[in-house]
């Protein structure tokens, strides 16, 4: 069965400096990988994905992720952190190849706190 | 691109009766919507998965009974909360699969979610 493990469950980091998040995965397979952000009271938006082809993937926001099978982890990266950017982050698993019709297997999350 | 729409945002009701919680894709038909619950401060976790013109498929340990949900069109599901009790207290929020081909078609679109309390 696939699943993430988050293991911060809160950062906390400067505006201007840098933002990581971290993300283990477990898979059967080989795995698609998102990353989501839920501000306050929000929906969900998608930050990035990753479905087997480069293993960098660059986001919205200028989020990126790193893919890397020899360590199961898809970490979450921004070289300089925004005051905007204060708000919960998933690290989510599909259940399938990635297609938008499988389930999505969410990560407890992280709460990212952006200090001025 | 591609809108998932909720209603209502909020909805405040009394224990033991029961709420309605619509999901509609705005733009584009969505044979297949999923339901997620989300407790305080706790991840997403899905609900069911709601067939458009056939039953739901429920996760292990959702009371179908419970949580009756209705997907009557290509653009609308309804999941309906009954006899709430305060426990039931949560965000629910719905996705839909986008289609077509590219990326709107491998894209999956949340709605903006709805709080509901049962007092």
């Amino acid at each position: 069965a696939q699943s993430v493990t988050q293991l911060d469950s809160h950062v906390s980091v400067s505006e201007g400096t840098p933002v990581l998040l971290r993300c283990n995965y477990s898979s059967s397979y080989s795995p698609s990988l998102f990353w989501y952000v839920q501000h306050p009271n929000k929906g969900l938006q998608l930050l990035l994905k990753y479905t087997s082809a480069a293993t960098l993937v660059k986001g919205i926001n200028g989020f990126e992720a790193e893919f890397k099978k020899s360590e199961t982890s898809f970490h979450l990266t921004k070289p300089s952190a925004h005051m905007s950017d204060a708000a919960e982050y998933f690290c989510v698993v599909s259940d399938g190849y990635g297609g938008a019709t499988n389930k999505l297997i969410f990560g407890t999350g992280t709460l990212l706190a952006v200090q001025p | 691109g591609a809108v998932v729409s909720q209603h209502p945002s909020w909805v405040i009701c009394k224990s033991g009766t029961s709420v309605k919680i619509e999901c509609r894709s705005l733009d584009f038909q969505a044979t297949t919507m999923f339901w997620y619950r989300q407790f305080p401060k706790k991840s997403l976790m899905l609900m069911a998965t709601s067939n458009e013109g056939s039953k739901a498929t429920y996760e292990q340990g959702v009371e179908k009974d419970k949580f009756l949900i209705n997907h009557a069109s290509l653009t609308l599901s309804t999941l309906t909360v009954t006899s709430a009790h305060p426990e039931d207290s949560s965000f629910y929020i719905c996705s839909a699969p986008g289609t077509g081909t590219g990326v709107e078609g491998n894209t999956i679109y949340f709605g903006e979610g709805s709080w509901l309390t049962v007092v």
